[in-house]
């Protein structure tokens, strides 16, 4: 398996524009996570699936976030509007029995 | 609800020094606890992982570390730390409904 697969690696986007960043998770994993990191907050779960169906969304910053996962082997996670405060790199991992295999990530900056 | 947490947020060492980073959980059930490295611009990856049996872990790159139950620990050691180990260290645990929850880290720097 390739591994958890992010895209695109790196995003540059102008404030108010939408962005969706994209992850394939490895196959026969059940839970898929979205994370983003920063400098100043570390790294922050945003939201987790359990077999494609949102558990926990509670960190999802704002309504501007939202996330999808269509079906087992795909993911989005969407801002819109962004922000200039949005720039980070976001992190998708799949796990299995609780080991989480990370993607490369998207650094995402929001000018 | 199950969370970890680091005690050092930054450490300097200077190479050749032992390394120990403190990590705490709170869960009350059954744990799988884990170690992951982030070196500089790359993603977290797996240093070692604790399901059962033998409380003393041995991961990757001579680290190791130790299940405590009754101290709900599992700290990360490594004996003689690299330049090449600056990185952050990430400990993470799973209870319940297998979510993984991180600590918030620590930023090793090792100085030649």
């Amino acid at each position: 398996d390739a591994g958890v697969i992010q895209s695109p690696r790196h995003e540059v986007t102008e404030m108010g524009q939408e962005v969706t960043l994209r992850c394939k998770p490895i196959s026969g994993h059940d839970y898929l996570f979205w994370y983003r990191q920063t400098m100043m907050r570390g790294l922050e779960l945003l939201i987790y699936f359990n077999n494609n169906v949102p558990i926990d969304d509670s960190g999802m910053p704002e309504d501007r976030f939202s996330a999808k996962m269509p079906n087992a082997s795909f993911s989005t996670l969407k801002i819109q509007p962004s922000e200039p405060r949005d720039s980070a790199v976001y992190f998708c991992a799949s796990s299995f029995r609780g080991q989480a295999f990370f993607g490369q990530g998207t650094r995402l900056t929001v000018v | 609800a199950q969370s970890v947490s680091q005690h050092n947020h930054h450490v300097i060492l200077s190479e050749a020094a032992s390394l120990e980073l403190g990590c705490n959980y709170s869960y009350g059930g059954t744990v799988n606890l884990f170690w992951y490295v982030q070196y500089p611009g790359q993603h977290l990856q797996l240093l070692l992982k604790y399901f059962s049996g033998d409380p003393l872990v041995k991961g990757i790159k001579g680290f190791e570390a130790e299940f405590i139950k009754s101290k709900f620990s599992f700290n990360l050691r490594k004996p003689s730390v690299q330049w090449s180990d600056t990185a952050e260290y990430f400990c993470a645990v799973t209870g319940g409904y297998q979510k993984v929850t991180f600590g918030i880290g620590t930023k090793l720097q090792v100085i030649p």
